[in-house]
């Protein structure tokens, strides 16, 4: 059965360093989403991402986050300058259609520690 | 104040009996709802979706329930089995164009022998 690739599993960082997490989503979907999930808290939506570009994106995707499709099959999340209150595990999931009415799938998520 | 972490409700079930996992929405707008299993060190793995327009949604061993009157959600799981122990988590989309799911804080499962 396809599923959401993410790499790496466990990423460590410095405060204030840049962090790209990767994804490779499924291979004919067309949605693609970034979700977080702190220690012992709910899921939490990130951003979505649809035909080159953003769809929707949360309070919580501020300016220090972007995302990429840089290729074909990748879809990445970059930090740019990491806060302690980042650490948490990012989930990246995939959709065949918009997630209005299609089940996303989820890869098995990047946790990210910030030191 | 300090941030406190959610604290999971349990629910212990027999291996074999049938479990029930409830979930209460707030947005009465909601028009699609999914329920996922997560274990351990994995991300959410996709059990069963239902549409507004629906009451109930049967599929292997699992079968949602949707009252809208009353905004609940449930989740039965037959015949539980060890494999089934993880926290099950509804979510919903808000709809209105919305791409993002609003996760609920989970319920974990634990299967007892």
């Amino acid at each position: 059965e396809p599923e959401v690739t993410q790499t790496p599993s466990h990423q460590v960082t410095q405060m204030g360093q840049e962090v790209i997490l990767r994804c490779v989503p499924i291979s004919n979907h067309l949605y693609f989403y970034w979700y977080r999930q702190i220690l012992g808290q709910k899921v939490e939506f990130l951003v979505s991402f649809y035909n080159n570009e953003i769809s929707e994106k949360s309070e919580i995707f501020d300016d220090q986050f972007s995302v990429e499709r840089p290729d074909g099959s990748n879809f990445t999340l970059k930090i740019r300058s990491t806060k302690l209150e980042d650490s948490a595990m990012y989930f990246c999931a995939s959709s065949i259609y918009r997630g209005s009415n299609q089940p996303q799938h989820f890869g098995d998520g990047t946790r990210l520690s910030i030191l | 104040g300090e941030s406190v972490g959610l604290h999971l409700p349990t629910l212990s079930v027999q291996e074999g009996d049938n479990s029930i996992i409830n979930c209460a929405y707030s947005n009465s707008a909601s028009d699609y709802f999914i329920w996922y299993k997560q274990e351990s060190g994995k991300g959410p793995q996709f059990i069963i979706d239902i549409r507004s327009n629906m009451d109930k949604r049967q599929g292997q061993r699992v079968t949602v329930l949707l009252n809208k009157t009353v905004k609940h959600l449930s989740l039965q799981i037959a015949a539980t089995q060890p494999g089934d122990s993880a926290v099950y988590f509804c979510a919903e989309n808000i709809g209105g164009g919305a791409d993002g799911l609003t996760f609920g804080k989970g319920t974990h499962l634990i299967i007892q022998p």
